[in-house]
């Protein structure tokens, strides 16, 4: 299958700080990527979607000051975690699909603020 | 608003034998149904897909069956390994809406 890529797989931080996250492509090109959430055995939240060279639609509840999507190529989208607190300790993970097919994940991100 | 359920969070099986694991949605609109598999601290990885127009899609051991009036598919799995052991979601979507919508996940355990 299609290959997406997640960057950086772990990474803690101090709170206060900001984090990005990359979530690329890397054999075809994303008409849509979406971030998702991951909590302590629950299922995948999803936070937003995103088209290239558009703004992010974010669902409902989910701060759009405080989860930057960037959607600057059909093969790149980024994450920014900005001024993380602890209670924004998750799994994170991206996916891409281009047009209607399937999504395809990226290895997911776990984040640790400290 | 939970669009996709999984009602079973857990399912035990022997080795060998049928793992069935079971997702009820209740939009309408959704036309592609998809399976996934997820280790602990990786990403979702796809296993099999749907389009509403078809009822049963097969491939190997994994075969989804779609039943559109009750609003209900399923993953079998046959014959079950324990390679298989893993959270088990489904999600759909509908090409209105491009985003996937997320059932809460099946812990299914394969014991040898």
């Amino acid at each position: 299958g299609a290959v997406v890529s997640q960057h950086p797989s772990r990474v803690i931080c101090k709170s206060g700080t900001s984090v990005k996250i990359e979530c690329r492509s890397l054999d075809f090109q994303a008409t849509t990527m979406f971030w998702y959430r991951q909590f302590p055995k629950q299922s995948l939240m999803l936070m937003a979607t995103s088209n290239e060279g558009s703004k992010a639609t974010y669902e409902q509840g989910v701060e759009k000051d405080k989860f930057l999507i960037n959607h600057a190529s059909l093969t790149l989208s980024t994450l920014t975690v900005t001024s993380a607190h602890p209670e924004d300790s998750s799994f994170y993970i991206c996916s891409a699909r281009w047009g209607f097919t399937e999504a395809f994940f990226g290895q997911g991100t776990r984040l640790t603020v400290v | 608003d939970q669009q996709v359920k999984q009602n079973s969070p857990s399912l035990s099986v022997q080795e060998g034998r049928i793992s069935i694991l079971n997702c009820d949605y209740t939009n309408s609109m959704f036309d592609y149904f998809l399976w996934y598999k997820k280790y602990p601290a990786e990403g979702p990885t796809f296993l099999i897909s749907i389009s509403s127009i078809k009822d049963k899609n097969e491939d190997g051991r994994f075969t989804v069956f779609l039943n559109k009036s009750a609003k209900h598919l399923s993953l079998h799995i046959v014959p079950s390994q324990p390679g298989d052991s893993a959270v088990y979601f489904c999600a759909a979507s509908g090409r209105t809406g491009n985003q996937f919508y997320f059932g809460t996940g099946t812990s299914l355990t394969v014991i040898p």
